[in-house]
């Protein structure tokens, strides 16, 4: 199986930049996603990495490292609106189906 | 893109009593499901994956005859929870892959309270 650690919260001001680290544990990597996801409702997909590197997206990067099992969600430029669970989601070659394992999320709080 | 929608969006039931949950694919259809539970301040915990035509897989300590899951068509996913309790109470979210790309796509979820 897998093993996907995160921070459990972090906080952060508005207009700063803030990175949430995600490591992973896995036989057969396919894949490592983050999702953002606002109490009470569904994840929004943010970003997906499967080759070293970064992959830039507006305000918000993610970050890979397979022979590290290290990933990171970069957000520059804080609003208030990004306090939400991150959620650090990973894909593994013995899962049937695109199953994926998450990690137990980031809960962000943007502070003014 | 794709769209996974559920039904219903919140439910209040007894305990002792049955609840079904609907999660469908409008725009695409998905041989595959996942039906996740989150519990307050938790992340999403795998229950099963909803195969069409052929019966569910659960993720281990997941009772089978609890929560029963339907995929009868290529659109549509049930999950039933049997015999509901208190500790039942929980937010139920369903997910599709494209088939088409990496992507996961979400249904909003189902809150459901067990009084």
């Amino acid at each position: 199986g897998q093993n996907i650690d995160q921070p459990t919260e972090m906080t952060a001001t508005e207009g700063a930049i803030v990175q949430i680290n995600c490591t992973y544990q896995t036989s057969g990597f396919n894949g490592l996603f983050w999702y953002q996801q606002h109490a009470g409702e569904a994840p929004t997909f943010l970003s997906y990495n499967v080759l070293d590197g970064l992959e830039e997206k507006g305000r918000f990067s993610s970050f890979l490292s397979r022979s590290k099992g290290y990933s990171y969600l970069l957000l520059k430029e804080l609003q208030m609106k990004d306090s939400a669970s991150y959620l650090c989601a990973v894909r593994d070659l013995g899962n049937a189906g695109n199953m994926l394992t998450f990690g137990g999320g980031t809960r962000l709080m943007v502070k003014p | 893109g794709a769209v996974v929608s559920q039904h219903p969006s919140r439910v209040i039931c007894k305990s002792g009593t049955s609840v079904k949950i609907e999660c469908r694919s409008l725009d695409f259809q998905a041989t595959t499901m996942f039906w996740y539970r989150q519990f307050p301040k938790q992340s999403l915990m795998l229950m099963a994956t909803s195969n069409e035509g052929s019966k569910a897989t659960y993720e281990q300590g997941v009772e089978k005859d609890k929560f029963l899951i339907n995929h009868a068509s290529l659109t549509l996913s049930t999950l039933t929870v049997t015999s509901a309790h208190p500790e039942d109470s929980s937010f139920y979210i369903c997910s599709a892959p494209s088939g088409l790309s990496y992507e996961q796509y979400f249904g909003p979820g189902t809150r459901l309270t067990v009084t």
